[in-house]
């Protein structure tokens, strides 16, 4: 079965400061990747996504993305983080493949703080 | 905006009702997903209906039902509520049944009180 972990359920850094949310998926078939942020009280928005093209993903307000295949990991990244990058977010995976063909799985999600 | 549209936003309703709950997708996609989310179980994958047909099935309890309508908006039923199916429910959709990503819709806020 597919699986993605996220590393921190919390992640706290000040403004200004660079951003690291973690995230390893199990190995299997051919992965789609995706990162989602959802606000308070907001639905998820998609912010990137990797399907098999360059391994360096960029993605909206900054964040960008690798896929490690070695690693089995898709960390998310961002050099500056802003208060308003406060929110919850969750690491998508999806298969071509198997039993978990086109079904989407999350993870536990990561609570991002960002401090004055 | 996604584009999903899901109705109503908030709802409460007590124990042992039944209410349904309504999804449009995105123009042109034929994939819908429907999720739970909860404070103590997080995001939990529901059910997947593609151009109107059952794919995938996740935690659904028997209690629940959907279906996807030749118009391919969806409906997820829920049956004898409980107080522990009050949660934020998500629509998604997608162009189709492979691994690209999904647009969510706002969620409706089922409250069972």
């Amino acid at each position: 079965a597919q699986s993605v972990t996220q590393l921190d359920s919390h992640v706290s850094v000040s403004e200004g400061t660079p951003v690291l949310l973690r995230c390893n998926y199990s190995s299997s078939y051919s992965p789609s990747l995706f990162w989602y942020v959802q606000h308070p009280n907001k639905g998820l928005q998609l912010l990137l996504k990797y399907t098999s093209a360059a391994t360096l993903v960029k993605g909206i307000n900054g964040f960008e993305a690798e896929f490690k295949k070695s690693e089995t990991s898709f960390h998310l990244t961002k050099p500056s983080a802003h208060m308003s990058d406060a929110a919850e977010y969750f690491c998508v995976v999806t298969y071509a493949g198997g039993t978990s063909y086109g079904k989407l799985t999350f993870g536990q999600g990561t609570i991002l703080t960002v401090h004055p | 905006d996604s584009g999903v549209t899901q109705t109503p936003k908030h709802l409460i309703t007590a124990t042992g009702q039944r209410v349904t709950l309504r999804c449009s997708p995105r123009s042109g996609d034929l994939s819908v997903y429907w999720y739970q989310q909860s404070l103590d179980q997080g995001l939990q994958f529901l059910i997947q209906y593609y151009n109107g047909e059952e794919r995938a099935k996740g935690n659904i309890l028997e209690r629940f039902s959907a279906q996807q309508f030749p118009d391919l908006h969806s409906e997820l039923n829920l049956s004898s509520l409980e107080l522990g199916d009050s949660a934020l429910y998500f629509c998604a959709s997608s162009v189709d049944n492979r691994n690209t990503e999904a647009f969510f819709g706002q969620g409706t806020r089922l409250t069972v009180v």
